[in-house]
């Protein structure tokens, strides 16, 4: 398996709602990342999930946040999201650090 | 702070010529540089990576790296209109400010591949 699953593919929701973004991958990868792509910008990293540590963009605020219930599972926790949020979120991983990333076919978010 | 610079394009080429796409990267100390190859609506995907100077060879990818100057390039020959998508370059800076290995990527470049 060399894939990164994300679920859902699409996503819209309010602002006063609260989702969650999922990312799977079963390729023994050692650490996992969240990114943000608006359009026609590069991704954006949000949080890495690296050997079980977690370390964050201290630019992104508090109402995204993610959780890694095992080594395999990355999720994003969104809540009080605003129509600025709205972009395409992508999940990455990689077999250790400086090695390049396997995306996930991303989710796309709207804010409404 | 750490910037790799891309020229937005558009690049436009005719089908069969070469196609060159150029990065530049402002840490020295990087170690590992990449090309992804990202579709309008689609995720990145990985085309290229490249570790040491000289150039890398995929099928009808090259990478080139040459870090005295901080500049990695890919070339694309006989460019089909399949190869029209956006390019991405990008850099795993070196750890002195914490990076922990987090890729920073270039703004792109677009690239169009005229029948």
């Amino acid at each position: 398996d060399t894939e990164v699953t994300q679920t859902p593919k699409h996503l819209v929701m309010g602002m006063t709602n609260k989702k969650s973004l999922k990312c799977e991958q079963h390729m023994g990868h050692r650490a996992m990342y969240w990114y943000k792509q608006k359009a026609k910008k590069p991704p954006e990293l949000m949080f890495v999930y690296s050997y079980e540590k977690l370390s964050i963009n201290e630019s992104v605020p508090s109402r995204f946040s993610p959780e890694c219930p095992n080594s395999s599972l990355l999720n994003l926790h969104l809540h009080a999201l605003q129509p600025e949020d709205s972009a395409l979120y992508l999940c990455a991983s990689s077999q250790r650090d400086g090695y390049g990333y396997t995306f996930g076919s991303g989710t796309r978010l709207t804010v409404v | 702070q750490k910037e790799v610079e891309q020229n937005s394009g558009p690049l436009s080429v005719p089908e069969g010529a070469i196609a060159s796409l150029n990065c530049t990267y402002s840490d020295r100390g990087s170690q590992s540089f990449f090309w992804y190859r990202q579709y309008s609506g689609k995720s990145p995907e990985l085309i290229m990576s490249i570790y040491s100077n000289g150039d890398k060879e995929d099928g009808r990818f090259t990478a080139q790296l040459n870090k005295a100057s901080q500049y990695v390039s890919l070339l694309i020959r006989d460019s089909q209109p399949s190869d029209s998508a956006t390019y991405l370059c990008a850099v795993n800076p070196s750890n002195y400010g914490g990076s922990q290995g987090n890729l920073i990527f270039g703004k792109g470049t677009k690239l169009s591949v005229k029948p």
